[in-house]
């Protein structure tokens, strides 16, 4: 079964950096796509951006700059860097996989974000 | 930007059918998904690519489009059905975008 868990800090200063690591247990992060997901209290959904292992990525377009998405192949992690953050910026951050069940391993990140991690709250 | 746009609330009686519908300037080559959230829980999949169900979704959920408008169906409402439904739209360069959510209550 595959299951994924963020962590990083709950607290972060204006105009620093965010990290954020989720972990992949279950599954290979070669083996698919990978997106953050963000909620600020009480309000919607908005997806940050996505990445596979070998590079393709792509960013939300109102964040692009100060994103960035990467994997940790040796630790099976991936992580979401995003810089100058703001109160603006207070969310409960997800890391999603984009698969089905039954599906090993696939480049089609179409099939949709199938299993979220618990999601990890962090106050700017 | 591409925007979708869904009611901010839909109410039902158990049993009866809920519809929620979601709204895109074009739906040409973009795919449709539906997530559920209940409170305090991320959120989980319950259709993709327009009409096909996850393993382990309901066989009530189905999704459903004509002209620039998806619809999600929740057929046999049950109390367990209220929470907060997204939909969301990837296009054929890869981004992704959500709705702005439905909470739908069972009365």
């Amino acid at each position: 079964q595959v299951h994924l868990q963020e962590s990083g800090p709950g607290l972060v200063k204006p105009s620093e950096t965010l990290s954020l690591t989720c972990s992949v247990s279950g599954a290979s992060v070669r083996s698919y796509y990978w997106s953050w997901i963000r909620q600020p209290p009480g309000e919607g959904l908005e997806w940050i951006g996505f990445i596979y292992y070998n590079g393709p990525s792509n960013y939300n377009p109102s964040l692009k700059g100060r994103v960035t998405i990467s994997v940790d192949m040796s630790k099976n992690q991936v992580s979401l860097e995003l810089r100058s953050v703001t109160a603006a910026d207070t969310a409960v951050f997800y890391c999603a996989r984009h698969g089905a069940a039954g599906i090993v391993a696939t480049t089609d990140h179409y099939y949709g974000m199938d299993v979220w991690g618990q999601g990890t709250a962090v106050t700017v | 930007s591409y925007e979708l746009t869904q009611p901010p609330s839909a109410s039902v009686s158990p049993g009866q059918t809920a519809t929620i519908t979601c709204s895109g300037e074009t739906l040409t080559n973009r795919h449709f998904y539906w997530y559920q959230q209940k409170p305090g829980q991320a959120p989980v999949l319950v259709i993709y690519k327009g009409s096909e169900r996850p393993a382990g979704i309901s066989e009530r959920f189905s999704g459903s489009s004509s002209g620039t408008t998806f619809t999600l169906t929740i057929s046999g409402v049950q109390t367990e059905d209220e929470a907060d439904y997204y939909c969301q739209s990837a296009d054929s360069g890869g981004t992704w975008v959500f709705g702005g959510g439905t909470k739908l209550t069972v009365l």
